[in-house]
C-alpha cells in the first residue's frame, strides 16, 4: 500500500498570509506513460463531505479559487493557499489514486491565527 | 447538476448486515466509476471500494474484503454497498463518490469530483 504522510498535522495562519501543507508518498505516484502525478488534494469543512481542489498534483478543479495551487512530483507534494481567507478554515487531505488501495493522508487542520 | 444521495445507514449490532444505497443524478451514471469512502467519527478518510463504470471490475480495501460487496444498477442509477459481518470499527459516515473522468474504475483510477452528503453507520450492541 502507498502510505501518504502529511505535515504539519495542524496549522494556524493569519488572514491574508500564505499557508503551505506538505504531503509525502511512500512510493512514486508519477505515471511514466503519461507523465502525470496521480495525486489530488481535498478540502473538508466541518459537517460537509470533502471537495476536490487539485488533481494531477497541480491542476485546479473548475471553480476553485486561484489562491489554491499545487506543486511537486514523484513522492513530494505541496498545497499552497497564497492568501488565506476565513472560508478556507478546513481539514485538507492529499490522496493518491495511482493504484488501489486508494489512500489518503491523515489530514491537516488549518485554522486562523 | 450532479447529485449523489446516500441512504440506508443506521444502528446495527456486531455481526449484523446493512445495505447502503447511493442514488445518482445529473450525469450519465453508467459512464463513470464509483467509490465508497468512509470516515470514522473524528477521524480521516478511508477508501472502501470501487466499481468500474460498467460494473465488470471491483476492488476493496483489505479491511472490508470478504465482508462488503459493491454493486451498481444502471436502470435505477444506484450504487450499493452490501455490508455483512459488521464490526465496531466499521462505525463511520459512508460517502459515495464519483470519478472525475469516465470509463475507469477497477484497473485505472481518477480523482473524486463529486461526493454525497454521507450516511452514518453505527455498529453497537
Amino acid at each position: 500500500d502507498i502510505v501518504m504522510t502529511q505535515s504539519p498535522d495542524s496549522l494556524a495562519v493569519s488572514l491574508g498570509e500564505r499557508a503551505t501543507i506538505n504531503c509525502k508518498s511512500s512510493q512514486s505516484v508519477l505515471n511514466g506513460s503519461n507523465n502525470k502525478n496521480y495525486l489530488a488534494w481535498y478540502q473538508q469543512k466541518s459537517g460537509q463531505p470533502p471537495k476536490l481542489l487539485i488533481y494531477w498534483a497541480s491542476t485546479r478543479e473548475s471553480g476553485v479559487p486561484d489562491r489554491f495551487s499545487g506543486s511537486g512530483s514523484g513522492t513530494d507534494f505541496t498545497l499552497t493557499i497564497s492568501s488565506l481567507q476565513a472560508e478556507d478554515v478546513a481539514i485538507y487531505y492529499c490522496q493518491q489514486f495511482y493504484n488501489t488501495p486508494i489512500t489518503f493522508g491523515q489530514g491537516t487542520r488549518l485554522e486562523i491565527k | 447538476q450532479v447529485q449523489l444521495v446516500e441512504s440506508g445507514g443506521g444502528v446495527v449490532q456486531p455481526g449484523g448486515s446493512l445495505r447502503l444505497s447511493c442514488v445518482a443524478s445529473g450525469f450519465t451514471f453508467n459512464y463513470y466509476g464509483m467509490h465508497w469512502v468512509r470516515q470514522a467519527p473524528g477521524k480521516g478518510l478511508e477508501w472502501v471500494a470501487v466499481i468500474s463504470f460498467d460494473g465488470s471490475k471491483k476492488n476493496y480495501a483489505d479491511s472490508v474484503k470478504g465482508r462488503f460487496t459493491i454493486s451498481r444498477d444502471k436502470s435505477s442509477n444506484t450504487l450499493y454497498l452490501q455490508m455483512n459481518s459488521l464490526r465496531g470499527e466499521d462505525t463511520a459516515v459512508y460517502y459515495c463518490a464519483k470519478d472525475e473522468f469516465p470509463n475507469c474504475g477497477g484497473d485505472c483510477y481518477w480523482p473524486f469530483d463529486n461526493w454525497g452528503q454521507g450516511t452514518l453507520v453505527t455498529v453497537s450492541s
